[in-house]
């Protein structure tokens, strides 16, 4: 099993412009979510998915969309980029009961100039 | 709105000593609380997590320390190795869902 796998690793964008992250888990878990990483600011959610065909948004939605495109798959996309936006961007998936842990993929640096 | 505070940002430990990390949450809803460990260029993973019908949970070096009433709870990590060294977060989530609210992380660095 690869987990939970990321598109790309790094990405450079100009301001106003457009990109999707990809994210793709292999695990058969229900619930799919985003999240940004800053320095001093920890994981802060942008988008998460319970199930197939369901988003919701997290605490930090702003100038994101999300697209559950199947139960495998969730990605991301900024439609017009922002300085505000460079960050480190993680997937993750989790197991819908017990220890409902998460599994993260290896993330995704993005810097927007 | 930072929900759980995590406190020390960084925390350097010599090999063999004991490492803690303590975070405070808000919110009486919360009924899990994870811990997850990353290394650098990685992705978060989950260490051990517990909920706040005990007050304590070990596995192997790793012990959550959990107070209810003061609505706290910390890591120990004891006899503490450079394998370690990575960057710690607490986290909380209430209800079936896990929507979880991380604390800012704290950098431990443990010389050899």
């Amino acid at each position: 099993n690869a987990g939970v796998t990321q598109t790309p690793k790094f990405q450079v964008l100009k301001t106003g412009q457009s990109m999707t992250l990809q994210c793709a888990q292999d695990m058969n878990h229900n619930s799919m979510y985003w999240y940004r990483q800053d320095p001093g600011m920890g994981l802060r959610l942008i988008y998460y998915s319970a199930s197939e065909g369901t988003t919701d948004k997290g605490e930090v939605p702003n100038g994101y969309n999300v697209s559950r495109l199947n139960k495998r798959e969730f990605s991301l996309r900024l439609e017009s980029a922002a300085p505000s936006q460079t960050s480190v961007y993680f997937c993750a998936s989790s197991v819908p009961s017990g220890t409902y842990e998460q599994y993260f993929g290896p993330g995704t640096r993005l810097t927007v100039t | 709105q930072q929900q759980v505070k995590q406190s020390p940002q960084s925390l350097i430990v010599q090999k063999g000593g004991i490492s803690i990390i303590n975070c405070a949450y808000e919110n009486t809803a919360f009924d899990y609380f994870p811990w997850y460990q990353q290394f650098p260029g990685k992705g978060p993973a989950l260490l051990i997590a517990i909920r706040p019908d005990v007050s304590e949970k070990k596995e192997g070096r790793f012990t959550i320390s959990f107070n209810k009433s003061a609505k706290q709870f910390s890591l120990h990590i004891m006899d503490s190795q450079p394998g370690d060294s990575a960057t710690y977060f607490c986290a909380a989530s209430m209800g079936g869902f896990q929507k979880l609210v991380f604390g800012t992380g704290t950098r431990l660095l443990v010389s050899p």
